[in-house]
């Protein structure tokens, strides 16, 4: 089983959808949780991190969930910019941070 | 603050040649990272070091890999010889503080990357 675990997608939606990513872990003990956006052809960026309480910055909202070793990203409104890969992250004190391989999504108008 | 620099931004080279990529972190930033991406199987960490130290080399594919850290401010990965397999877009990272002490201190700052092309 892999670390990090996405739906490499490709998500395809229209612009103002809703759309939802899960991704999943099995390290129980991980300590911190991103998520990284990366363009075609570009370095990877964080996007926001991931707290217990769950957060939300704009139109991105991240959950967690440590019972079932999972988190997700939930983009509202999506726009035509937000066509990119998104990178699912973990981190914990036995390896440093571990990458998805990425769900990709495109906004199409 | 000019981000993590590497160079060359591409390589093209025959199998067989020494391929040597260039990293400069951030200034203050603790850890450097090397990782390697390819479609099918996405981003890798390779090797990291703390404080000019490599901690973890486990991610390393064989011998024929090599990572150095002579100072705080430069970084090498080299790969001799290269085969075609190499080839991928290597990218270094770095980051500032120790993880699990702040949040905030775990973000880290990719370079460009170097796409590395053996023929």
């Amino acid at each position: 089983r892999k670390e990090v675990e996405q739906d490499p997608g490709p998500f395809n939606v229209p612009e103002g959808a809703t759309v939802a990513f899960n991704c999943t872990y099995s390290n129980s003990a991980s300590q911190s949780f991103f998520w990284y956006r990366q363009d075609c052809r570009k370095e990877p960026k964080l996007l926001m991190s991931v707290y217990s309480s769950g957060n939300e910055d704009g139109r991105f909202t991240a959950q967690l969930n440590r019972a079932s070793q999972y988190i997700s990203l939930l983009i509202r409104d999506s726009k035509l910019s937000d066509s990119a890969t998104y990178l699912c992250v973990v981190n914990s004190w036995r390896w440093d941070m571990r990458f998805g391989a990425g769900t990709r999504l495109t906004v199409k108008p | 603050d000019a981000g993590v620099i590497q160079s060359p931004r591409h390589e093209v080279t025959e199998m067989g040649q020494e391929v040597t990529l260039r990293c400069k972190p951030i200034s203050g930033h603790d850890y450097l990272f090397w990782y390697r991406q390819t479609m099918m199987r996405g981003l890798e960490l390779l090797i990291y070091f703390n404080n000019n130290v490599p901690i973890d080399d486990s991610g390393m594919p064989e011998d024929r890999f090599s990572a150095k850290m002579p100072n705080a401010s430069f970084s090498t990965l080299k790969i001799q010889p290269s085969e075609p397999r190499d080839s991928a877009v290597y990218f270094c990272a770095s980051r500032r503080g120790d993880r699990g002490r702040d949040p905030q201190f775990d973000e880290q700052f990719f370079g460009p990357g170097t796409r590395l092309t053996v023929l």
